[in-house]
């Protein structure tokens, strides 16, 4: 399999800006999800980079940077809503075709 | 409605009695893909399928079975289920080719005494 890491935990405070990082290490690289699972709920598609660079969508970028096999995702204006698990995805190109690998997952805390 | 649908959501049964949860997906994606997720564990892969009739074992296989007759289904099978078991499962689809992501079903959660 793939080695994919990501923090276990966050904190932070409603307004603020946080970055949840994510590095992996993978053979055919063919691409960098981020998804965001409430708990007992199914993961949710967030950003997607397969290019090195930062992909903005509204509230929510991801950056990447392939040869140093990092990721990041940035949530600005931070909303209590935002309180979940933030998952690294990594699809790794086998036989021409896609197989996903998930991160354990970094769980934010957003307080008032 | 494009969707990945899950049945049961929730299901409570006993060690060794045989239990199926369904997956169907109405995207006509060649990938499918069941998880398992526990605490501190994330999601692990349990088997995938390239298209119809093709399926190979995940990362955690032992224990469970798979069928994929049609593109748009591919439910999972527990023969025998034990205790360790016990867990939050998805099924998820993709096309095979190209960027598109994961989508996920609702998820099933499964306590088995």
């Amino acid at each position: 399999g793939q080695n994919i890491d990501q923090p276990t935990e966050m904190t932070a405070t409603e307004g603020a800006i946080v970055q949840i990082n994510c590095t992996y290490q993978t053979s055919g690289f063919n691409g960098l999800f981020w998804y965001q699972q409430h708990a007992g709920e199914a993961p949710t598609f967030l950003s997607y980079n397969v290019l090195d660079g930062l992909e903005e969508k509204g509230r929510f970028s991801s950056f990447l940077s392939r040869s140093k096999g990092y990721s990041y995702l940035l949530l600005k204006e931070l909303q209590m809503k935002d309180s979940a698990s933030y998952l690294c995805a990594v699809r790794d190109k086998w036989n021409n075709f896609n197989k996903f690998y998930f991160g354990s997952g970094t769980k934010l805390n957003v307080k008032p | 409605e494009a969707q990945v649908t899950q049945n049961p959501r929730y299901l409570i049964t006993v060690t060794g009695k045989k239990l199926t949860v369904t997956c169907s997906q109405n995207m006509n994606h060649e990938y499918m893909s069941w998880y398992r997720q526990d605490p501190g564990l994330g999601l692990r892969q349990i088997y995938y399928s390239m298209n119809v009739e093709v399926t190979d074992k995940g990362d955690v296989p032992e224990g469970y079975k798979v069928s994929r007759k049609e593109k748009r289904n591919f439910p999972l099978i527990l023969e025998s289920p034990s205790p360790n078991q016990t867990s939050l499962y998805f099924c998820a689809s993709s096309p095979g080719q190209g960027y598109s992501p994961l989508h996920f079903g609702n998820g099933t959660r499964l306590t088995v005494t």
